[in-house]
């Protein structure tokens, strides 16, 4: 119940196209929903989060979709990048706890010129 | 700019030796900072909750007497891995809540690559 399943586990999009990377989570308590970008060697940078009261966020190319009843959520990077090539992760949390995050598996997207 | 500073970046022991890894916070004071370890091509994983002024959390399965954790001041955390072993081999990296407290959202620091020969 803990668990958060990030797909797909590899994305290869062409620059300009749209990345979608989805999460599904089973606890319905979560209440938290950031997404990460890693870099290989560094850590994580806090790219955008949710919480389950808007169904969608909007930050510049990236975009939150959120879908409470199916307990749901993606990514959407618009504009893709070569340099949005990265790993990305969802996570989740609960209890006002916004440290104690539960990661997804990760995506390592790659963007071709 | 940075919002948490973590050294050392890198860091080769042999085994049975200690390594001691520092977090800082540099934008605001923290009374709670985290630490998470990732393992290769895997997922990042809560090992302990640092607080400031009390013992630390640890997560299930973690070994609070191999890592142990001081939060020596508001803005300093500290992880010692020790008798460190080749399993202790990993990334281990520290986070902080934006506003230094566990409501807000967090933030890491580039991590700490230990290998253990």
């Amino acid at each position: 119940q803990q668990q958060v399943k990030q797909s797909p586990q590899s994305l290869i999009v062409q620059k300009g196209g749209i990345s979608i990377i989805n999460c599904a989570y089973e606890n319905t308590a979560f209440d938290y929903f950031p997404w990460y970008q890693q870099f290989p060697g560094k850590g994580p940078a806090l790219l955008i989060a949710i919480r389950p009261d808007v169904s969608e966020k909007k930050e510049g190319r990236f975009t939150i979709s959120f879908n409470k009843s199916a307990k749901q959520f993606s990514l959407h990077i618009m504009d893709s990048q070569p340099g949005d090539s990265a790993t990305y992760f969802c996570a989740a949390t609960g209890s006002g706890n916004t440290g104690k995050l539960i990661f997804g598996q990760g995506t390592t997207l790659q963007v071709k010129p | 700019g940075a919002v948490v500073s973590q050294h050392p970046s890198r860091v080769i022991c042999k085994s049975g030796t200690s390594v001691k890894i520092e977090c800082r916070s540099l934008d605001f004071q923290a009374t709670t900072m985290f630490w998470y370890r990732q393992f290769p091509k895997q997922s990042l994983m809560l090992m302990a909750t640092s607080n400031e002024g009390s013992k630390a959390t640890y997560e299930q399965g973690v070994e609070k007497d191999k890592f142990l954790i001081n939060h020596a001041s508001l803005t300093l955390s500290t992880l010692t891995v020790t008798s460190a072993h080749p399993e202790d081999s990993s990334f281990y990296i520290c986070s902080v809540p934006e506003r230094g407290a566990g409501n807000s959202p967090l933030h890491f620091g580039n991590g700490t690559r230990l290998t253990v020969t």
